[in-house]
């Protein structure tokens, strides 16, 4: 069955230090990934995606994610977090049909 | 381009009524799409239309949910009667055929009493 396992529910960091959130999927075709955020009461902002090419992709906020395929992982990456970078995030996964299988989130909280 | 937009932003109703959610896509994107997130199951698709037609409406719950898009620029979610277990929070998405991301609304927060 095709699915997006994040497995860290909560993660706490402290500013300045650096970050990375698991993903995992289960997808029998060749996946598209992507990372979205979602702040407090607000709804979800693309953060990067990866379709082909370099697996190595840069996303705004400074972010950036590995897509491993030995792995069947797409985990994201900042080398310094910010206060403003608490919020939740979401994994997705689509084979470009069009319908979106979202993990359950990580909730991220950056201690001053 | 204004986004993704959903109104209301917030709905509080009480058990057995009706409840309308409304979206507007953002212009020129061909697909729609309707979500809801809750705690225990996360973020559902329940349906999505290409061209303002519903292609697949598997995720819709039950009977009680429907959804129309009579044109482009306009669909609603209707939840009728609307039970206290609909609370949760409903996204609209659009996308350009074609591409690949979703963009999302801001959500509209249903709580049923």
């Amino acid at each position: 069955a095709q699915s997006v396992t994040q497995p860290d529910i909560h993660i706490t960091v402290s500013e300045g230090a650096s970050l990375e959130l698991r993903c995992n999927y289960s997808y029998g075709a060749t996946p598209y990934l992507f990372w979205y955020v979602q702040s407090p009461g607000q709804g979800l902002q693309l953060l990067l995606k990866y379709f082909s090419g370099d697996t190595l992709v840069q996303g705004i906020k400074g972010f950036e994610a590995e897509f491993k395929r030995s792995q069947s992982s797409f985990n994201l990456r900042k080398p310094s977090v910010h206060w403003s970078d608490a919020a939740e995030y979401f994994c997705a996964v689509t084979s470009g049909t069009y319908k979106y299988i979202f993990g359950t989130g990580t909730r991220l909280k950056v201690l001053a | 381009d204004a986004g993704v937009i959903q109104s209301p932003r917030h709905e509080v109703t009480e058990m057995g009524q009706e409840v309308t959610l409304r979206c507007k896509p953002i212009s020129g994107h061909d697909y729609l799409f309707w979500y809801r997130q809750t705690m225990m199951r996360g973020l559902e698709l329940l349906i999505y239309f290409n061209n303002n037609v519903p292609i697949d409406d598997s995720g819709m719950p039950e009977d009680r949910f429907s959804a129309k898009m009579p044109n482009a620029s306009f669909s609603t979610l209707k939840i009728q009667p609307s039970e206290p277990r609909d609370s949760a929070v409903y996204f609209c998405a659009s996308k350009r055929g074609g591409a690949d991301t979703q963009y999302f609304g801001p959500g509209t927060r249903l709580t049923v009493l």
